[in-house]
């Protein structure tokens, strides 16, 4: 039982790129979210699913997209990269289809953005 | 969104000594409080929780109380110990219908040999 997995661990891109941050979980889980965290920020949710084919936005959700295809995996697609969105990126799921449960965070991505 | 206050922003105490750490929030609705701990470089792992049908839960050296009526929870760390040194979040999730976790923004706690 690997829990959450997120790929890359660490990346660097150039303004104005595009990537696609990978979450996977296998502990069957309807709701599947992402935060980032900034120093003295805390973290903010960005967007979050409650179910394969549902996505709905967070707190902080500009320059990021989601989809849900599967129960497992849940990916974080930034599309055009802005050094404002240098961050640590966690992903997390949750048994409660509301996140009113224990959060399982994945062991995060660290981006900088040039 | 709701927001949610959390004090202090970095609190120091010796080994042995309890520590306190304070999250006021503002809407009435909200119904599950859970608080997070997270080493430096790890992720966050839930220590604690609570939901808005109880005054307060104990864990061994942890409890967390609810106050509903002045809309604050406290997370209360007994007998503490080097291990105990991390950052703490609190979170609520509001009752008015949106999904997903709002944080406060941590409490850096230094325990002190």
């Amino acid at each position: 039982n690997a829990g959450v997995t997120q790929t890359p661990k660490f990346q660097v891109l150039k303004t104005g790129q595009s990537m696609t941050l990978q979450c996977a979980q296998d502990m069957n889980h309807e709701y599947m979210s992402w935060y980032r965290q900034d120093p003295g920020m805390g973290l903010r949710l960005i967007h979050y699913s409650v179910g394969a084919g549902i996505t709905d936005q967070g707190e902080v959700p500009n320059g990021y997209n989601v989809s849900r295809s599967t129960t497992e995996d849940f990916p974080l697609r930034l599309l055009s990269a802005a050094p404002s969105q240098t961050s640590v990126y966690f992903c997390a799921s949750s048994y409660d289809d509301r996140g009113a449960d224990t959060q399982y965070f994945g062991p995060g991505t660290r981006l900088t953005v040039l | 969104g709701e927001n949610v206050e959390q004090h202090p922003s970095t609190l120091s105490v010796q080994e042995g000594d309890s520590a306190v750490i304070k999250c006021t929030y503002s809407d009435s609705a909200s119904n599950y409080f859970p608080w997070y701990k997270q080493e430096l470089g790890k992720r966050p792992q839930l220590i604690i929780d609570i939901r808005s049908n109880v005054g307060e839960k104990k864990d061994q050296r942890i409890a967390v109380t609810l106050n509903k009526t002045a809309k604050h929870f406290s997370l209360h760390i007994t007998e503490t110990q080097p291990e105990d040194s991390a950052v703490y979040f609190c979170a609520l999730l509001s009752g008015g219908g949106a999904d997903g976790l709002t944080f406060g923004k941590g409490t850096h706690l230094i325990i002190q040999p």
